[in-house]
């Protein structure tokens, strides 16, 4: 069975520190991995995906398959950053059936 | 262009009731998908179509659920019976392909009394 795992429901950072969110998974073959961010009051919408190696905003994951994770980073939080965060994976092939983790709100303080 | 529209915003309904959610895709998108949030959890995946067919109803709860999509663009998710562990915010999405990335509509919130 497929599983995302995001330990943290909140996480709090100061502007300008460094962000980390973290996403483990569990999935028995090449899963494919994905970022997705719900501002308030917007609808969700994708951040970045693994195999697309981008830095969207300023952010970037690295899937690292020994330790099957693929955490969020971010070096210096803004303010604009405050949102919910969701892990995803999706099976080869299937990049919309994705299995989503419960989500780790951010919230970025002056 | 619009996005993935759905409607209504907001649905309460008594318990045993029958309640029908729509879901308009971006235009020329072949795949729709269904997702269920309830509170506290991220979305989980209900049904996939591409074109017309159901090609993944794995995740519909029983049998009190269905989706239809007749001419493949619009999609509209049925709930038969609804109970109040039904209550949850329903997503649609829709993407180019099957492997290509999804776009998400603002979701039914569905309230069960």
């Amino acid at each position: 069975a497929q599983r995302v795992t995001q330990p943290e429901k909140l996480l709090s950072v100061f502007k300008g520190a460094p962000v980390e969110l973290k996403c483990n998974y569990s999935y028995s073959g090449s899963p494919e991995l994905f970022w997705y961010v719900q501002y308030s009051r917007q609808r969700l919408q994708l951040l970045l995906r693994h195999i697309s190696r981008e830095s969207i905003k300023g952010f970037t994951a690295d899937l690292n398959k020994g330790e099957t994770s693929f955490h969020l980073k971010k070096p210096f939080a803004q303010e604009e950053d405050s949102a919910m965060y969701y892990c995803a994976l999706s099976g080869t092939g299937t990049a919309s059936k994705l299995t989503f983790g419960t989500g780790t709100r951010l919230q970025v303080t002056l | 262009g619009a996005g993935v529209s759905q409607t209504p915003s907001n649905k309460v309904t008594e318990k045993g009731k029958y309640v029908e959610l729509r879901c308009d895709p971006i235009s020329g998108h072949t795949a729709l998908y269904w997702y269920r949030q309830s509170l506290g959890q991220g979305p989980e995946f209900l049904i996939y179509f591409q074109g017309t067919g159901a090609a993944d109803d794995s995740g519909l709860p029983n049998d009190r659920f269905f989706a239809v999509r007749p001419e493949g663009s619009v999609s509209t998710l049925k709930i038969q019976r609804t109970e109040r562990g039904d209550s949850a915010v329903y997503l649609c999405a829709s993407s180019l392909a099957r492997n290509t990335e999804a776009f998400f509509g603002q979701g039914t919130r569905l309230t069960v009394v």
